[in-house]
């Protein structure tokens, strides 16, 4: 199985603030690698997909990068709706796997 | 609208069994395939199954093969999920996940239920 490790599993940030998550996979995965975001009592939402996608609808401040091993989500200004949590998921191969998820608190 | 609609969750004792259903609206069903994906209280995500669109290929994580069983009724646009010889450590939400493509590059998911929740207990 593919084992993936999100970083920081917590973060502490201020409105307007730039904030990078990183996942590394286990092993390569192309980029075959979606980000989503989880609201306290909420399901999951698709914010990016194939490592750099912008699902419809999310908004431009969120961004992907990266390929093989090792990818990042970045928020280029924090606004007060982003503090949650977001989880990587790799679809290379079955089973399908999530990051332990990173929680993105107010400093 | 397009959404998806879990039922089913309850409380059940270690053994037991519980079915549950996922109802799907405002998309071509029959066209994705479909997932199971659970959340153990105050822990991550965990995918659980996947159902081809034709129901003819499904897959399951090592910590339910034998025990649970991912079916399709496409012409009632209902997902299931056959929980049988439940364990403690099955208590979570239940998500049902619908892909974004029928591809292997779009196994993504891309629209969830609001979950149902499992409980395992004596």
């Amino acid at each position: 199985d593919i084992q993936l490790t999100q970083s920081p599993s917590f973060l502490s940030a201020s409105v307007g603030d730039r904030v990078t998550i990183t996942c590394r996979a286990s092993q390569g995965i192309s980029s075959y690698l979606a980000w989503y975001q989880q609201k306290p009592g909420k399901a999951p939402k698709l914010l990016i997909y194939a490592a750099s996608t912008l699902q419809s609808g999310v908004p431009s401040r969120f961004s992907g990068s990266g390929s093989g091993t090792d990818f990042t989500l970045t928020i280029s200004s924090l606004q007060p709706e982003d503090f949650t949590t977001y989880y990587c998921q790799q679809i290379n191969n079955y089973p399908l796997t999530f990051g332990g998820g990173t929680k993105v608190e107010i400093k | 609208e397009v959404q998806l609609l879990e039922s089913g969750g309850g409380l059940v004792q270690p053994g037991g069994s519980l079915r549950l259903s996922c109802a799907a609206s405002g998309f071509t069903f029959s066209n994705y395939p479909m997932s199971w994906a659970r959340q153990a209280p105050g822990k991550g995500l965990e995918w659980v199954s996947v159902i081809s669109p034709g129901h003819d290929i499904t897959y399951y994580a090592d910590s339910v093969k034998g025990r649970f069983t991912i079916s399709r009724d496409n012409s009632q646009n209902t997902l299931y999920l056959q929980m049988d010889s439940l364990r403690v450590e099955d208590t979570a939400i239940y998500y049902c996940a619908k892909h974004l493509g029928a591809t292997a590059t779009t196994r993504y998911f891309d629209l969830w239920g609001r979950g149902t929740l499992v409980s395992v207990s004596s």
